[in-house]
């Protein structure tokens, strides 16, 4: 079973300033994706990443997938009010569905 | 396109009553899974359906159960209602089964069990 872990748990920022998230296991994933989730609903997807190495942007957002493909980070510069949420990674393998969500960073952006 | 349905959204039971939820995927989408979240846990995978059959199932106890119906909508229950199973349960839907297809997901039904 792969197990993922992120880091911080809890982020309290104030807006305008940079932050980054991680996700890392002891296993190779095949693929990682990006979620953010705001209270009462459900994820949203933000990215996904497939190879070793990949770097995407997306506007303020900077995913990075790591070398080995075990490990991912997620960086957002200058945060905004609307980038509050839960943030959680998520590592699938094989051909099925079998998706392992990550611990979740919570993210809140102070004004 | 309309999103990711779930019924109900919120709900109430007791220890020992069992329980069914309900989800009707993005019209096309043939796969849905079901995914039980925690404050302590976290989201953690409970099954997932493609075109009528249960293609991959989580580390859950038997009571968890779910089936798909040949419109793609989806049902899932949980018998003998313990407090532990209190939780918001997601359902997301997908074109096509696999770890790199773009999941979506509903608003959930939070479950409390007294």
């Amino acid at each position: 079973t792969q197990l993922l872990e992120q880091s911080p748990q809890f982020l309290s920022i104030q807006e305008g300033e940079n932050l980054t998230v991680y996700c890392n296991s002891s296993s190779v994933f095949s693929s990682l994706q990006w979620y953010r989730q705001e209270p009462g609903e459900g994820p949203v997807l933000l990215v996904t990443v497939v190879t070793g190495g990949e770097v995407k942007k997306l506007k303020r957002l900077t995913f990075q997938f790591g070398d080995a493909r075990k490990d991912s980070s997620l960086h957002i510069t200058a945060a905004q009010t609307g980038d509050t949420g839960l943030y959680l990674c998520a590592a699938g393998s094989g051909g099925y569905q079998k998706v392992t969500f990550g611990t979740g960073t919570k993210l809140q952006v102070i004004p | 396109k309309a999103g990711v349905t779930q019924t109900p959204r919120y709900l109430i039971k007791t220890r020992g009553q069992q329980v069914t939820l309900s989800c009707s995927p993005i019209s096309g989408h043939r796969s849905v899974s079901w995914y039980q979240q925690t404050p302590g846990q976290g989201l953690q995978f409970l099954f997932e359906y493609f075109s009528e059959t249960q293609r991959n199932k989580g580390n859950f106890p038997g009571r968890f159960s779910g089936r798909q119906f040949s419109n793609s909508r989806s049902e899932m229950n949980v018998s003998t209602l313990e407090l532990g199973d209190s939780a918001l349960y997601l359902c997301a839907s997908s074109l096509e089964t696999g770890p790199r297809e773009t999941q979506y997901f509903g608003p959930g039904t939070r479950l409390l069990v007294l």
